[in-house]
């Protein structure tokens, strides 16, 4: 079946600019996560959407990046202001239904450069 | 909050060989630890997971095991094959509703034909 997509696969802005990244997750998965990775990095949790449950907002690095979740499926993620440190991928994973089930799935990322 | 710490950082080997990547973490309260593997412009990919009440898991030429006494886990990759050459990803889970994966910095594989 389809996984997890995610648009733009790339984008360029200028510094102080704003950007939307899209997510639309696995269609049926219930908990939906952001996270950032940096060139050469691990990845960095961002923000956590489960089910109408109110967003863990505990990894956003500043009060730039916001996110949203419409309908309990696509998300999108808002930088604000965007500034050089925020260029990195951008990916965003969905995991299943069910309260013993931990398998995140990944996009394939969006690669947000700042100029 | 958790920590995981990945090594090594980049690792080589011949085609045929086992690779072993090794991860420790912090919090004792981590259940769950699985394996990513991240090709050159993808997402990571899981390609194994073991639960705190398992010791050891096996798929193929891909093994994981747990140690919660020391707070370490290992992936083993035998027979290795160019095609495993990639970024490999270990990650631990903070118990709780959130689930939120802590990861680790990531090892570089190589496998030299």
């Amino acid at each position: 079946g389809a996984g997890v997509s995610q648009s733009p696969s790339n984008k360029v802005t200028e510094k102080g600019k704003d950007v939307e990244l899209r997510c639309d997750p696995i269609s049926g998965h219930t908990a939906l996560y952001w996270y950032r990775q940096s060139l050469g990095q691990g990845l960095e949790f961002l923000i956590y959407f489960q089910g109408n449950s109110a967003p863990d907002k505990s990894g956003l690095p500043s009060d730039r990046f916001s996110a949203e979740r419409t309908g309990g499926s696509v998300s999108t993620l808002t930088i604000q202001r965007t500034q050089q440190e925020d260029s990195a991928v951008y990916l965003c994973a969905s995991s299943p239904r069910g309260a013993i089930s931990y398998e995140q799935y990944f996009g394939p990322g969006t690669r947000l450069t700042v100029t | 909050g958790e920590n995981v710490e990945q090594h090594p950082s980049t690792l080589s080997v011949q085609e045929g060989d086992s690779a072993v990547i090794k991860c420790t973490y912090s919090d004792s309260a981590s259940n769950y630890f699985p394996w990513y593997k991240q090709e050159l412009g993808k997402g990571p990919q899981l390609i194994i997971d073991i639960r705190s009440n398992v010791g050891e898991k096996k798929d193929q030429r891909i093994a994981v095991t747990l140690n919660k006494t020391a707070k370490h886990f290992s992936l083993h990759i035998t027979e290795t094959q160019p095609e495993d050459s990639a970024v490999y990803f270990c990650a631990a889970s903070i118990t709780g509703s959130a689930r939120q994966l802590t990861f680790g910095s990531g090892t570089q594989l190589t496998v030299l034909p």
